[in-house]
């Protein structure tokens, strides 16, 4: 079966220091990956999404940026972070199922809470 | 309007109850629907599929209907452990690779 992990849990960081945020998937292969933001009491933004490694799609204008070195790995990085960075970063993956022919359902990792003071 | 929009609630349901959740969705040609869950402060979870015929999971079922553009979630005899957000979820056309999200319905299910 697959998981996905998410680390850290829990991240606190003044303004203007940088970030980086890792979201690995196991048990598939050639997943496609994403990257949202939840700000509190708001619904979900995506922000980046990958169909393959060194491939990122960027949805949202901003400081931050996405990196896939590895087929199974997407990390989400900032060189100066902002107060309005603060939210839950969560990260998913989306694979072919079997029979189809596009992807479907979007599986999500257990998110990292970053505060900006 | 919203890709997607949903009623925020709060709904507070007696544990028992039955309750529903719609959500309408602009796109006509949208391709596939799910419902979300998302307990407070965890990551949401896939909770089913929407199938154009409805589908049924125990005391979940979900339907849609295309011709009005809008998806369902009925609640049977609801649980303390069905508080939660639910967010309605859907694929538009021509992106093969991207979900829309609402912002979700919050239930609160009162012993």
């Amino acid at each position: 079966s697959q998981t996905i992990h998410q680390w850290p849990a829990t991240l606190v960081q003044p303004v203007g220091s940088p970030l980086s945020l890792e979201c690995t998937v196991e048990g598939t292969s050639n997943p496609n990956l994403y990257w949202y933001r939840q700000a509190a009491g708001r619904g979900l933004q995506l922000l980046f999404y990958s169909v393959g490694i060194g491939q990122i799609s960027s949805e949202v204008p901003q400081n931050l940026s996405a990196s896939r070195p590895q087929d199974r790995q997407f990390i989400l990085s900032s060189k100066k972070l902002l107060l309005s960075d603060s939210g839950f970063y969560l990260c998913a993956w989306s694979g072919y199922p079997p029979g189809e022919s596009s992807y479907n359902e979007q599986f999500f990792g257990p998110g990292t809470r970053l505060t900006v003071l | 309007r919203k890709e997607v929009e949903q009623d925020p609630g709060p709904f507070n349901v007696p544990e028992g109850a039955t309750v529903a959740f719609n959500c309408t969705y602009s796109n006509s040609a949208s391709q596939s629907f799910f419902w979300y869950r998302q307990d407070c402060r965890k990551e949401p979870k896939l909770l089913m599929s929407v199938y154009s015929s409805g589908n049924e999971d125990g005391r979940f079922t979900a339907q849609l209907n295309r011709a009005s553009q809008y998806i369902s979630l009925l609640i049977r005899d609801s649980k303390l452990s069905d508080s939660a957000t639910y967010l309605c979820v859907v694929k538009p056309p021509g992106s093969a690779r991207q979900l829309t999200f609402g912002s979700g319905t919050q239930l609160t299910v009162l012993p």
